[in-house]
């Protein structure tokens, strides 16, 4: 089906520490992997996003890493900050990319 | 340069109720698509607007419709509300040839 699963749901890092957060999709057609945080109220912004044809992108703190075999994905936040605690999204397209569909969110908090 | 703009930010309705959100995409922008988010929960995806036509949808019943304007800009109707609708609607737009979509602040629909 038209699915994207995303691990953990919660999170909780020491600043400082790095965060993982893993999704997995099943239409090997798709080619298209953002990355979007929600902050409470307000909208989802894309903070990074990666096409199939590369397997690691990196902008500062954060990078992500695609396994095309496999079908995963993974957002790696490194030296995390208290303005990383959000809500973090991964999507990838279906049906051609007419359809950009969500995972379920991973609620990141930072610790002091 | 305006982002995507959605109209009205809160919206309180009554149950068998109709109504309509607005949202006008960032400029330079052709393609509309209107997510569904619910408290806790990731966006789900309803439809996608191009020239003016329906191209996918979503898990959504009839009462969930939209329409796009010769302008690009794009209505989301929803008929006879339930409980269950309320939620955060969130339009989002990018161009055609691109896959990264920016979001609106969302519209906050409370059916009571």
């Amino acid at each position: 089906g038209e699915n994207v699963e995303q691990h953990p749901s919660t999170l909780s890092v020491q600043e400082g520490d790095s965060a993982v957060i893993k999704c997995t999709y099943s239409d090997s057609a798709s080619n298209y992997f953002p990355w979007y945080k929600q902050e409470l109220g307000k909208r989802p912004q894309l903070i990074i996003d990666i096409r199939s044809n590369v397997g690691e992108k990196k902008d500062q703190r954060i990078a992500v890493t695609l396994n095309k075999t496999a079908k995963h994905f993974s957002l790696h936040i490194t030296e995390t900050q208290p303005e990383d605690s959000a809500v973090y999204f991964c999507a990838a397209p279906y049906s051609s990319a007419s359809k950009i569909i969500f995972g379920s969110g991973t609620r990141l908090s930072i610790r002091p | 340069d305006a982002g995507v703009t959605q109209s009205p930010t809160h919206l309180i309705k009554t149950r068998g109720q109709q109504v309509t959100l607005r949202c006008s995409p960032k400029s330079g922008h052709d393609t509309v698509s209107w997510y569904q988010q619910a408290l806790g929960q990731g966006p789900q995806f309803i439809f996608q607007y191009y020239e003016e036509e329906e191209r996918q949808r979503g898990n959504f019943p009839d009462r969930f419709s939209g329409h796009q304007f010769p302008n690009y800009s794009s209505e989301l109707n929803v008929n006879a509300l339930l409980l269950g609708d309320s939620a955060l609607y969130l339009c989002a737009s990018r161009t055609r040839d691109r896959y990264g979509y920016t979001f609106g602040s969302g519209t906050r629909l409370t059916v009571v």
